[in-house]
């Protein structure tokens, strides 16, 4: 099973609201991603964790804060945000060991930020 | 100049024919290489992945790489109206952390 869940499917805050969004894999992996998606482009990489620990920062505005509780959930912690950070935002895992690098992606959260 | 070349078409064709989906590369560190398909308000999903140069097979999906050209090939057989997607290719390098560098898609229709 290669199932990567994400809640809520869809979100609308206000940019004075502070939301999270979820993300649980129960795959064994030890590498979970963040991914930012706006309409017609790729998937642009925000954050990631390696064995619950952040690794990479894409020099991400502080509005968005990571947290890893353990090694099955990521959550993306979201305060004042701009209308510009409507997207649909994107959880990846791997099992984040060498030789495997085949990365996972959740359905995605949809966020309407008003 | 982009790292990963990939022409957002649209692409069209008829149900029934081969699709080739390309992306070309510049960085030679790029060791595995990844498509994804994409239907519209999902997550990507992941298609096939590969580690060396060759083609690999799964079902009616080859991938090819060219690793010499810096080149890699996704092709689709008897092509199915389901097959309408956003086709995204994606490659890493084996050092360092696990970044993926994604093309910008194309998109695909399946016509009936």
């Amino acid at each position: 099973d290669t199932e990567v869940t994400q809640t809520p499917k869809h979100l609308v805050m206000g940019m004075t609201n502070k939301k999270s969004l979820k993300c649980e894999q129960h795959m064994g992996h030890r590498a979970m991603y963040w991914y930012k998606q706006k309409a017609k482009k790729p998937p642009e990489l925000m954050f990631v964790y390696s064995y619950e620990k952040l690794s990479i920062n894409e020099s991400v505005p502080s509005r968005f804060s990571p947290e890893c509780p353990n090694s099955s959930l990521l959550n993306l912690h979201l305060h004042a945000l701009q209308p510009e950070d409507s997207a649909l935002y994107l959880c990846a895992s791997s099992l984040g060991q060498d030789g495997s690098y085949e990365q996972y992606f959740g359905p995605g959260t949809r966020l309407t930020v008003t | 100049q982009k790292e990963v070349e990939q022409d957002p078409g649209p692409l069209s064709v008829p149900e029934g024919a081969i699709v080739s989906l390309n992306c070309t590369y510049s960085n030679s560190a790029f060791q595995y290489f990844m498509w994804y398909r994409q239907y519209s308000r999902k997550g990507p999903e992941l298609l096939m992945y590969t580690y060396s140069s060759g083609n690999k097979e799964d079902g009616r999906f080859t991938a090819q790489v060219d690793k010499s050209s810096k080149y890699i090939s996704l092709f689709i057989r008897d092509s199915q109206p389901s097959d309408s997607a956003t086709y995204l290719c994606a490659m890493g390098r084996y050092q360092g952390a696990q970044k993926l560098v994604f093309g910008q898609g194309t998109r695909l229709t399946i016509n009936p």
